[in-house]
């Protein structure tokens, strides 16, 4: 049974383009939360979504941020324009349907972003 | 909000020596708490959990029990090995309130165990 996939593993991009992070839940997951974790600091919640719903973006950046879940393939993060700044590790977690305040997160490898 | 605060790192420790590494939180409802344990250039690890007070969670030789009174998870092992060094990340998730199950972490303790 596959863990969660993100890909890319590494993303370099330039000042003012845009960087798209997938993340495919383990099989059976329905709920998909993003992390991101800066330089020297710890994570930080960014959303939490269920199949085709946001449920909770309250730790999104108000702009050039944005996440999907689609009802088929994968979730993805969406930064667009991006500054120096957000250069970090971003981290995906799924838990199954029903999840309770108990329940494990199933975490990702990460995707390191290196904004130039 | 919620929140966590860890012992600052980093901790550097010989092997067999005893570790301990200070969680607190503050939360509303009933948190469930979690260590989480990152190794280099990985993901996360859940490394074990206690969902109500006086729990004891316990996992690869770390235990941390669950204190309401002080509102505390200490993380603690005996006796460490070279391969536990990592980072150490404790955790509050709180899902009856109107919290989603999003988890709160601390900052991370760097856990250096030396031969």
């Amino acid at each position: 049974n596959a863990g969660v996939m993100q890909n890319p593993r590494h993303l370099v991009r330039r000042r003012g383009q845009e960087a798209r992070l997938r993340c495919s839940p383990m099989k059976g997951h329905s709920h998909v939360y993003w992390y991101r974790q800066l330089p020297e600091e710890g994570l930080k919640f960014m959303v939490y979504l269920q199949k085709e719903n946001i449920i909770d973006e309250s730790g999104m950046p108000k702009e050039r941020f944005s996440a999907e879940f689609p009802k088929e393939g994968p979730s993805i993060l969406r930064i667009q324009q991006v500054v120096r700044g957000d250069s970090a590790a971003y981290f995906c977690a799924s838990s199954p349907p029903n999840s309770g305040r108990g329940d494990e997160q199933f975490f990702g490898p990460g995707t390191r972003l290196t904004v130039l | 909000g919620d929140s966590v605060t860890q012992m600052e790192g980093p901790v550097t420790l010989s092997e067999e020596a005893f570790l301990t590494i200070n969680c607190t939180y503050t939360a509303t409802g009933y948190p469930s708490l979690f260590w989480y344990v990152q190794y280099p250039g990985e993901g996360l690890q859940l490394l074990l959990k206690a969902t109500k007070a006086d729990d004891k969670g316990s996992n690869k030789g770390f235990e941390a029990t669950y204190r309401k009174e002080t509102t505390s998870f200490h993380l603690e092992k005996g006796s460490v090995q070279v391969s536990d060094s990592a980072v150490y990340f404790c955790a509050v998730s709180d899902r009856d309130s109107s919290n989603t199950g999003k988890l709160i972490f601390g900052q991370g303790t760097t856990l250096q165990v030396k031969p």
